[in-house]
């Protein structure tokens, strides 16, 4: 069935670090691809999304790449910032699930220190 | 931000008793689902509704049961909690079935002792 694997954290960074989450995923056919970040207290919310293979999704300084060859779609920002400490999920939405369900990865909490 | 909102945010009760929990929506979104998030497992899918009337299962539905009378308004009701059922649950709409992001509410925490 569909699926998402993320990496587990937590991920702690100092301010201006690089950051890399991995996802990866099993799904039938093509799916849109998605990652949704949760501050503290607060509802999921979308930060980027890609609906091809090759796509890049961005936002905010945040990069992800549709990988179809690797089933990947890594979340990269150059530089983090404190602001950035949050819970970061990798979902997808598969063309061939009912009615547009999402599959969630199990999060990864990234701490970012001054 | 959704027009959307999730009542109550915060909710104690013991085992046994019935709970509902609301979702409202002001988007007059067609799809509607119901999450819970608990450690470890990200969000898990509970209910959906696809239109007034319309609902089906997600993964996780045993014990919940859901209703949709209108198009704003989805409930989640728990007919038995249980300590099981301790979690934080999310409310999420959409406005098209593919390919389309869906808007979460804020959450309800819900602590059955």
């Amino acid at each position: 069935g569909d699926s998402v694997t993320q990496m587990e954290g937590p991920v702690t960074l100092s301010e201006e670090a690089f950051l890399t989450i991995n996802c990866t995923y099993t799904a039938t056919g093509y799916p849109s691809l998605f990652w949704y970040v949760q501050y503290p207290g607060e509802g999921l919310q979308l930060l980027l999304k890609a609906t091809k293979a090759d796509d890049k999704g961005s936002n905010k300084g945040f990069e992800a790449t549709y990988r179809k060859e690797t089933t990947s779609f890594h979340l990269e920002k150059g530089s983090v910032q404190v602001s950035d400490s949050a819970v970061y999920f990798c979902a997808l939405s598969s063309r061939g699930s009912t009615l547009g369900r999402l599959y969630f990865g199990r999060g990864t909490q990234l701490t970012v220190w001054p | 931000d959704a027009g959307i909102t999730q009542s109550p945010r915060h909710k104690v009760t013991e085992t046994g008793t019935p709970v509902t929990l609301r979702c409202h929506q002001t988007e007059n979104h067609r799809y509607m689902y119901w999450y819970r998030q608990d450690p470890g497992h990200g969000l898990r899918l509970i209910h959906y509704s696809y239109g007034v009337k319309d609902t089906d299962k997600g993964e996780v539905s045993d014990g919940y049961s859901v209703s949709r009378s209108k198009t704003e308004d989805f409930l989640l009701t728990l007919e038995s909690a249980t300590s099981s059922q301790t979690s934080v649950y999310f409310c999420a709409i959409s406005g098209q079935a593919r390919n389309n992001e869906q808007f979460f509410g804020p959450g309800t925490r819900l602590t059955v002792l």
